[in-house]
């Protein structure tokens, strides 16, 4: 089993719906969760990070972390095709950083 | 915020170059730093840990002296390539934290191509 694991994709919306992304996370010591966007053929970029449970919201963006269920979750509200890219979720302790493998996302205009 | 330069952005050398890619923090001090190789559509994999003035940590399957890491300075760390061969193309990407409680900022990687 991933430490970190989510769905690959790629999921594909049309412009303006609300995208809901989600991973699941194993290992309930890390208490620092993150997700970033990547576009393609470059580096990831920080988009939000929380410190244990509940939601953060930043712009179009929530993230949202259920600890009970071990689910950590991102929403996209008024979705826009340069949304379109790789979402990486994950966790982090103090010596470690744990990334899942990404969802592609396409928002089509 | 919290930016990490990365360069080159691509390189095209021929088998047996040695390549060096920088990675520089131009807005904070990063207490470390990290490499990371990414093949196509698949996640980061981590490939070493460096801090400011020590060793670099590297992870199991990589090869340290293939994969010289050097973290002189609390704003650079240089990863070269040593004798380079066709199997070590890949996108090479930096990031560096300012401390540990902090998230990791990434470069723009590096698409080494060895001809």
């Amino acid at each position: 089993q991933k430490e970190v694991e989510q769905d690959p994709g790629p999921l594909s919306v049309p412009e303006g719906a609300i995208v809901s992304l989600n991973c699941t996370y194993s290992n309930s010591a890390f208490q620092y969760f993150m997700w970033y966007r990547q576009y393609s053929r470059k580096g990831p970029e920080l988009l939000m990070y929380t410190y244990s449970s509940g939601n953060k919201e930043d712009g179009r963006f929530t993230a949202q972390v259920d600890k009970s269920s071990k689910y950590i979750s991102l929403f996209i509200r008024d979705s826009q095709p340069s949304d379109s890219a790789t979402y990486l979720c994950g966790q982090w302790g103090t010596y470690k950083y744990i990334f899942g493998t990404g969802t592609r996302l396409k928002v089509l205009a | 915020g919290a930016v990490v330069s990365q360069h080159p952005s691509r390189v095209i050398c021929k088998s047996g170059t040695s390549v060096k890619i920088e990675c520089r923090s131009l807005d904070f001090q990063a207490t470390t730093m990290f490499w990371y190789r990414q093949f196509p559509k698949q996640s980061l994999m981590l490939m070493a840990t460096s801090n400011e003035g020590s060793k670099a940590t590297y992870e199991q399957g990589v090869e340290k002296d293939k994969f010289l890491i050097n973290h002189a300075s609390l704003t650079l760390s240089t990863l070269t390539v040593t004798s380079a061969h066709p199997e070590d193309s890949s996108f090479y990407i930096c990031s560096a934290r300012r401390g540990e409680s902090q998230p990791q900022h990434f470069g723009d990687g590096t698409r080494l191509s060895i001809l």
